[in-house]
């Protein structure tokens, strides 16, 4: 079993609506949840950064998470075809002075339709 | 912009040759990572650098790959005899002050 379980997808929504991606994971050490943004041949692009349990807000997107759980979530509000790309959950533990070392979703792709 | 370069961006070499990929960040960081990401699959952590010190490698980092650091500035990948199956994107990061990471845009390596 993968430390972090992500559905692959595809995902395909009508453009404004709420996109809603999820990740769980099993590794209770894990502190710092991020959401990147991929897409096509290019590099993951930090979208939302959370530490510990509870939401966060930036623009259309929120991220919450539910360490109780084990679970994270990312929403995306009145989405738009520019939002169709590969996103991906990562997380770790805390830093113990050495480095954040990040454990990977395998992605899961969305498509935002006219 | 990232604040990261990656050189090459793409890569195609014969099995059994040997790459070399660099990674420059734009500005100092002390943190810098090497991840691999495969199609269909998120980058996976190969090795990480504390200025020119490399703490960390991942069992993922064979006797065939090498990483340097060594002025705890811009990174060297290595990658000898290549195999097909180090086919992949492979990513450099920086960490910033805080906890988080920022991306290149990659190298795609393609064995043939």
């Amino acid at each position: 079993q993968k430390e972090v379980e992500q559905d692959p997808g595809p995902l395909s929504v009508p453009e404004g609506a709420i996109v809603s991606l999820n990740c769980t994971y099993s590794n209770s050490a894990f502190q710092y949840f991020m959401w990147y943004r991929q897409y096509s041949r290019k590099g993951p692009e930090l979208l939302m950064y959370t530490y510990s349990s509870g939401n966060k807000e930036d623009g259309r997107f929120t991220a919450q998470v539910d360490k109780s759980s084990k679970y994270i979530s990312l929403f995306i509000r009145d989405s738009q075809p520019s939002d169709s790309a590969t996103y991906l959950c990562a997380m770790s533990p805390i830093l113990t002075g050495g480095g954040n070392k990040l454990t990977f979703g395998t992605g899961t792709q969305l498509k935002v339709e006219l | 912009d990232t604040g990261v370069s990656q050189d090459p961006r793409h890569k195609i070499t014969k099995r059994g040759q040997n790459v070399t990929f660099r990674c420059d960040p734009i500005s100092e960081h002390n943190r810098l990572y090497w991840y691999r990401q495969t199609l269909g699959q998120g980058p996976e952590f190969l090795t990480y650098f504390q200025n020119e010190a490399q703490l960390e490698k991942s069992r993922l980092l064979s006797d065939r790959f090498s990483a340097e650091r060594p002025k705890g500035s811009f990174s060297t990948l290595e990658i000898q005899r290549t195999e097909q199956g180090d086919s992949a994107m492979y990513l450099c990061a920086v960490g910033t002050g805080g906890d988080t990471i920022y991306f290149g845009e990659g190298s795609w390596l393609t064995v043939v």
